[in-house]
Protein backbone atom coordinates (compact mmCIF):
# COMPACT_ATOMS: atom_id res chain seq x y z
CA UNK A 1 0.00 0.00 0.00
CA UNK A 2 1.19 3.64 -0.82
CA UNK A 3 0.33 6.54 1.73
CA UNK A 4 1.89 9.97 1.61
CA UNK A 5 1.23 12.53 4.59
CA UNK A 6 1.02 16.59 4.02
CA UNK A 7 0.23 17.47 8.01
CA UNK A 8 0.43 21.03 7.05
CA UNK A 9 -3.10 22.19 5.21
CA UNK A 10 -2.62 25.49 5.26
CA UNK A 11 0.84 27.68 5.73
CA UNK A 12 1.11 31.55 5.86
CA UNK A 13 4.00 33.44 5.88
CA UNK A 14 5.27 36.84 5.05
CA UNK A 15 7.28 37.75 1.78
CA UNK A 16 10.84 36.81 2.16
CA UNK A 17 10.27 34.50 4.93
CA UNK A 18 11.44 30.39 4.34
CA UNK A 19 8.68 27.89 4.23
CA UNK A 20 8.97 24.29 4.69
CA UNK A 21 6.64 21.78 4.03
CA UNK A 22 6.58 18.56 5.28
CA UNK A 23 5.87 15.03 3.61
CA UNK A 24 6.23 11.63 4.86
CA UNK A 25 5.48 8.51 2.71
CA UNK A 26 5.11 4.96 3.26
CA UNK A 27 5.99 2.40 0.94
CA UNK A 28 7.16 -1.55 1.27
CA UNK A 29 8.51 -1.34 -2.05
CA UNK A 30 12.85 -0.76 -2.56
CA UNK A 31 12.18 1.09 -5.44
CA UNK A 32 10.34 4.00 -5.54
CA UNK A 33 9.78 7.38 -6.60
CA UNK A 34 9.06 10.73 -4.95
CA UNK A 35 7.89 14.09 -6.27
CA UNK A 36 6.73 17.30 -5.84
CA UNK A 37 4.32 19.33 -7.72
CA UNK A 38 3.00 22.96 -7.67
CA UNK A 39 -0.43 23.69 -8.54
CA UNK A 40 -0.87 27.61 -8.82
CA UNK A 41 -4.45 29.53 -9.01
CA UNK A 42 -4.82 28.34 -12.82
CA UNK A 43 -5.17 24.98 -11.82
CA UNK A 44 -2.36 22.48 -13.98
CA UNK A 45 0.01 20.86 -12.28
CA UNK A 46 3.55 21.78 -12.34
CA UNK A 47 6.53 19.55 -11.80
CA UNK A 48 9.12 20.66 -9.79
CA UNK A 49 11.44 17.31 -8.62
CA UNK A 50 11.84 13.90 -8.79
CA UNK A 51 13.53 12.07 -6.71
CA UNK A 52 14.52 8.20 -6.94
CA UNK A 53 14.87 6.09 -3.70
CA UNK A 54 18.49 5.00 -4.34
CA UNK A 55 19.50 8.81 -4.46
CA UNK A 56 19.42 10.31 -1.01
CA UNK A 57 21.35 13.44 -1.63
CA UNK A 58 19.90 16.68 -1.24
CA UNK A 59 19.18 19.45 -4.40
CA UNK A 60 18.81 22.51 -4.36
CA UNK A 61 17.05 24.67 -7.32
CA UNK A 62 17.40 28.43 -7.21
CA UNK A 63 14.90 29.13 -3.94
CA UNK A 64 14.01 25.61 -3.43
CA UNK A 65 15.76 22.68 -2.05
CA UNK A 66 14.95 19.36 -0.94
CA UNK A 67 15.41 16.81 1.87
CA UNK A 68 15.24 13.09 1.27
CA UNK A 69 15.61 11.40 4.47
CA UNK A 70 14.84 7.44 3.77
CA UNK A 71 15.05 7.10 7.43
CA UNK A 72 12.40 8.72 8.60
CA UNK A 73 10.73 8.43 5.01
CA UNK A 74 10.29 11.57 4.53
CA UNK A 75 10.66 14.75 1.52
CA UNK A 76 10.71 18.10 2.52
CA UNK A 77 10.60 20.57 0.55
CA UNK A 78 11.83 24.44 1.18
CA UNK A 79 11.14 27.72 -0.44
CA UNK A 80 13.82 30.88 0.61
CA UNK A 81 13.26 33.95 0.99
CA UNK A 82 9.59 32.98 -0.53
CA UNK A 83 7.76 35.53 -3.14
CA UNK A 84 4.14 36.17 -3.60
CA UNK A 85 4.30 33.80 -6.73
CA UNK A 86 4.99 30.95 -5.23
CA UNK A 87 1.43 31.50 -3.54
CA UNK A 88 -0.03 27.84 -4.54
CA UNK A 89 -1.09 24.30 -3.36
CA UNK A 90 2.08 22.13 -3.52
CA UNK A 91 1.79 18.05 -3.24
CA UNK A 92 4.09 15.66 -2.70
CA UNK A 93 3.53 12.11 -4.79
CA UNK A 94 5.22 8.78 -4.63
CA UNK A 95 5.43 6.38 -7.09
CA UNK A 96 6.45 2.53 -7.08
CA UNK A 97 7.59 1.17 -9.89
CA UNK A 98 5.14 0.54 -12.51
CA UNK A 99 2.62 2.39 -10.51
CA UNK A 100 0.59 5.39 -10.59
CA UNK A 101 1.38 8.39 -8.77
CA UNK A 102 -0.03 8.64 -5.36
CA UNK A 103 -0.58 12.32 -3.87
CA UNK A 104 -1.15 13.88 -0.74
CA UNK A 105 -3.71 16.46 0.57
CA UNK A 106 -1.33 19.12 -0.45
CA UNK A 107 -0.21 22.17 1.47
CA UNK A 108 -2.02 25.70 0.95
CA UNK A 109 1.15 28.27 0.77
CA UNK A 110 0.01 31.94 0.98
CA UNK A 111 2.78 34.14 0.80
CA UNK A 112 1.55 38.18 1.53
CA UNK A 113 3.50 41.02 0.94
CA UNK B 1 7.24 19.20 -27.23
CA UNK B 2 3.75 19.71 -27.20
CA UNK B 3 2.23 18.94 -23.89
CA UNK B 4 -0.86 16.68 -22.55
CA UNK B 5 -4.34 18.37 -24.11
CA UNK B 6 -7.17 17.94 -22.47
CA UNK B 7 -10.91 19.44 -23.48
CA UNK B 8 -13.06 21.27 -22.74
CA UNK B 9 -11.48 23.03 -20.28
CA UNK B 10 -15.23 23.84 -18.32
CA UNK B 11 -17.82 21.89 -18.34
CA UNK B 12 -20.99 22.74 -16.55
CA UNK B 13 -23.99 19.79 -16.33
CA UNK B 14 -27.31 19.01 -14.93
CA UNK B 15 -27.08 15.73 -12.30
CA UNK B 16 -28.13 13.05 -14.18
CA UNK B 17 -26.67 14.28 -17.81
CA UNK B 18 -23.84 12.68 -19.25
CA UNK B 19 -20.45 14.07 -19.99
CA UNK B 20 -17.51 12.79 -21.99
CA UNK B 21 -13.91 14.80 -21.41
CA UNK B 22 -10.48 13.84 -24.21
CA UNK B 23 -7.06 13.29 -23.41
CA UNK B 24 -4.63 13.73 -26.14
CA UNK B 25 -1.48 12.39 -24.28
CA UNK B 26 2.44 13.46 -25.43
CA UNK B 27 3.52 11.53 -28.46
CA UNK B 28 5.22 8.62 -27.62
CA UNK B 29 3.51 8.22 -24.08
CA UNK B 30 2.66 4.55 -23.81
CA UNK B 31 1.49 5.22 -20.26
CA UNK B 32 -1.88 7.30 -19.75
CA UNK B 33 -3.89 8.23 -16.49
CA UNK B 34 -7.17 9.71 -15.45
CA UNK B 35 -7.34 11.77 -12.39
CA UNK B 36 -10.04 12.87 -10.28
CA UNK B 37 -8.97 15.96 -8.35
CA UNK B 38 -11.77 16.98 -6.01
CA UNK B 39 -11.72 20.75 -4.21
CA UNK B 40 -9.20 21.07 -1.41
CA UNK B 41 -7.66 17.40 -1.87
CA UNK B 42 -5.01 15.85 -3.98
CA UNK B 43 -5.27 14.14 -7.15
CA UNK B 44 -7.01 10.34 -7.20
CA UNK B 45 -6.44 8.03 -9.90
CA UNK B 46 -9.40 6.78 -11.64
CA UNK B 47 -7.61 4.71 -14.48
CA UNK B 48 -4.56 4.00 -15.69
CA UNK B 49 -3.57 2.52 -19.60
CA UNK B 50 -0.41 1.08 -20.95
CA UNK B 51 -1.01 1.44 -24.80
CA UNK B 52 -4.84 0.75 -25.54
CA UNK B 53 -4.68 -1.86 -22.63
CA UNK B 54 -6.15 -1.00 -18.97
CA UNK B 55 -3.93 -1.55 -15.97
CA UNK B 56 -5.45 -0.42 -13.38
CA UNK B 57 -9.01 0.82 -12.98
CA UNK B 58 -10.04 -0.06 -9.22
CA UNK B 59 -10.85 3.24 -8.27
CA UNK B 60 -13.22 3.61 -11.30
CA UNK B 61 -16.66 3.73 -10.05
CA UNK B 62 -17.61 1.68 -13.01
CA UNK B 63 -21.55 1.58 -12.45
CA UNK B 64 -21.07 5.60 -13.86
CA UNK B 65 -17.74 6.25 -14.91
CA UNK B 66 -15.90 4.51 -18.29
CA UNK B 67 -13.11 5.08 -20.25
CA UNK B 68 -11.60 4.04 -23.14
CA UNK B 69 -8.13 4.54 -25.01
CA UNK B 70 -8.44 3.71 -28.64
CA UNK B 71 -5.30 2.85 -30.86
CA UNK B 72 -3.24 3.19 -27.51
CA UNK B 73 -3.40 7.08 -28.35
CA UNK B 74 -6.42 9.33 -27.68
CA UNK B 75 -8.66 8.67 -24.72
CA UNK B 76 -12.09 9.73 -23.81
CA UNK B 77 -13.59 9.40 -20.14
CA UNK B 78 -17.47 9.45 -19.55
CA UNK B 79 -19.84 9.90 -16.63
CA UNK B 80 -23.59 8.96 -17.18
CA UNK B 81 -25.23 9.77 -15.09
CA UNK B 82 -23.25 12.74 -13.42
CA UNK B 83 -24.02 13.22 -9.52
CA UNK B 84 -23.70 16.19 -7.51
CA UNK B 85 -20.41 14.83 -5.67
CA UNK B 86 -18.48 14.04 -9.58
CA UNK B 87 -17.90 17.46 -9.13
CA UNK B 88 -14.23 18.02 -9.78
CA UNK B 89 -11.24 18.52 -11.67
CA UNK B 90 -10.19 15.64 -14.36
CA UNK B 91 -6.49 15.60 -15.12
CA UNK B 92 -5.19 13.47 -17.58
CA UNK B 93 -1.53 12.63 -17.49
CA UNK B 94 0.99 10.67 -19.32
CA UNK B 95 4.52 8.63 -19.53
CA UNK B 96 6.76 7.39 -21.52
CA UNK B 97 6.72 4.56 -19.68
CA UNK B 98 5.33 3.90 -16.66
CA UNK B 99 8.36 1.95 -15.42
CA UNK B 100 11.61 3.07 -15.48
CA UNK B 101 11.58 7.21 -16.86
CA UNK B 102 9.05 8.60 -14.16
CA UNK B 103 8.02 11.68 -16.34
CA UNK B 104 4.60 12.25 -15.91
CA UNK B 105 3.37 15.33 -18.03
CA UNK B 106 -0.31 16.44 -16.84
CA UNK B 107 -2.77 18.67 -18.53
CA UNK B 108 -4.62 21.54 -17.57
CA UNK B 109 -7.71 19.40 -16.46
CA UNK B 110 -11.38 19.84 -16.83
CA UNK B 111 -13.18 21.48 -14.39
CA UNK B 112 -16.87 19.54 -14.59
CA UNK B 113 -19.87 20.94 -11.92
CA UNK B 114 -22.64 19.07 -11.74
CA UNK B 115 -25.89 21.20 -10.59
Amino acid sequence: AQKVTQAQTEISVVEKEDVTLDCVYETRDTTYYLFWYKQPPSGELVFLIRRNSFDEQNEISGRYSWNFQKSTSSFNFTITASQVVDSAVYFCALSEQGKELSFGAGTTVTVRA
Amino acid sequence: EAGVAQSPRYKIIEKRQSVAFWCNPISGHATLYWYQQILGQGPKLLIQFQNNGVVDDSQLPKDRFSAERLKGVDSTLKIQPAKLEDSAVYLCASSFEGGRNYGYTFGSGTRLTVV
